[in-house]
This record gives C-alpha cells, structure tokens and sequence, in this order.
C-alpha cells in the first residue's frame, strides 16, 4: 500500500519562502505530483517529479529524494493568493492513478 | 479553467436514493479518474476509464460504479447513498494513464446526502 504524510497546516508572512514537506512509502514509485486546491475549488497542477533533484517553475519549486521518500514545495515571494491546500500525491507503478496526502492548509499573513 | 466539465455543481440526496454525476473531459483526453474527497481530506481514488473500459478501481463498494461512453465524457453512479457519501467528487481527465500524463481536474460536484 501507500502512505503519504504532510502537515495539516502552516503559517507565512507575505514576501517570504516557506517549504512543506512530504515523506511517502510506497511498493513502486512512479512519479510524485504537487497541486494547489483553494478552498471549494478543484486541484490544479503545480509540479512533477519522477527522478531526483529540483525542478523550478517561477516562485515553485518542488524537490524529491527516492531513496529517502520525501519531497518538499518550496514557495518564494509569497503572495496572499498562495493560500490554499497543498496536496501531495504519488503514482507507483501497481496503480492507475494517485494517491493523496489530506493536504497542507498554507495560510499567508500579511 | 482546465477545460474539464462536471455536472451538477451541488446536490442534495436522501439516503437510499440514487445519484449520478456526470463529466465532460478536456478535448482530446481519454482517460477519466474519478475521486472522492472529503472535507479536509485529500482526493480517495474511486475508479478509473480508458478508451470506455474501466482500468483500475480503489477501495470503494460495489454500489459506487461508472461508464465512460464514446466521446470519453464519464458518468458515476452511487446506489443506496449513505451518510459517509457526502463528499466533492472530482473527475480528472488525461491523455493516457502513464505517471507522466498530468490529470486535469474538474470543479467537483458537491454531493450532500441526508
């Protein structure tokens, strides 16, 4: 089976860097997926990484480490619209779709 | 806006009854997972259908069952609603069922049962 693990939630000031973290287990990795989620609305895609290191997208960046089971978002520059649910999800290679952390609830302060 | 439909938008049911949910996927994707979540939770896996077959199924009851028809838009089916069902199910569409096909989701339908 799969287990995904994040925190419930987190609190940052606006302009500044906050990273969430996410550790997994999992029998086949295939693949580790961050998306965003504000609250009522459905998840977008933000990042994908399937082989180790840092993949850079503007103010996102998303880290993972196979052989640690962990990945973390890393968001700089903060902004208020960055408040939202961050959901970690991950693919192995035994199932057709993903399986979900519940998700870490970013709150920006300004 | 992803280009992934789903109707309705919210609904109201009483346990016992029956519910459908529909999903119109973004063009050119024919695939189409669907997923429970609950509140505070992140999206469970129900099931998903490739090129109308389904192709893999979560832990969810035989009463929670589905269709994709020849367009490759999608229908969920849940028999005999119970309380536990009330949730936002979300259809994702994709261009096949690697890991590097990335689902695009839908805005969910928010289903209540009484």
């Amino acid at each position: 089976g799969q287990n995904i693990d994040q925190p419930t939630e987190m609190t940052a000031t606006e302009g500044a860097i906050v990273q969430i973290n996410c550790t997994y287990q999992t029998s086949g990795f295939n693949g580790l997926f961050w998306y965003q989620q504000h609250a009522g609305e459905a998840p977008t895609f933000l990042s994908y990484n399937v082989l180790d290191g840092l993949e850079e997208k503007g103010r996102f960046s998303s880290f993972l480490s196979r052989s640690k089971g962990y990945s973390y978002l890393l968001l700089k520059e903060l902004q208020m619209k960055d408040s939202a649910s961050y959901l970690c999800a991950v693919k192995d290679t035994g199932r057709r779709a993903l399986t979900f952390g519940s998700g870490t609830r970013l709150q920006v302060q300004p | 806006e992803t280009g992934v439909t789903q109707s309705p938008t919210h609904l109201i049911k009483t346990r016992g009854q029956q519910v459908t949910l529909r999903c119109s996927s973004q063009s050119g994707h024919n695939t189409v997972s669907w997923y429970q979540q609950a509140l505070g939770q992140g999206p469970q896996f129900i099931f998903q259908y490739y090129r109308e077959e389904e192709n893999g199924r979560g832990n969810f009851p035989p009463r929670f069952s589905g269709l994709q028809f020849p367009n490759y838009s999608s229908e969920l089916n849940v028999n005999a609603l119970e309380l536990d069902d009330s949730a936002l199910y979300l259809c994702a569409s994709s261009s096949g069922t690697g890991s590097h096909y990335e689902q695009y989701f839908g805005p969910g339908t928010r289903l209540t049962v009484t």
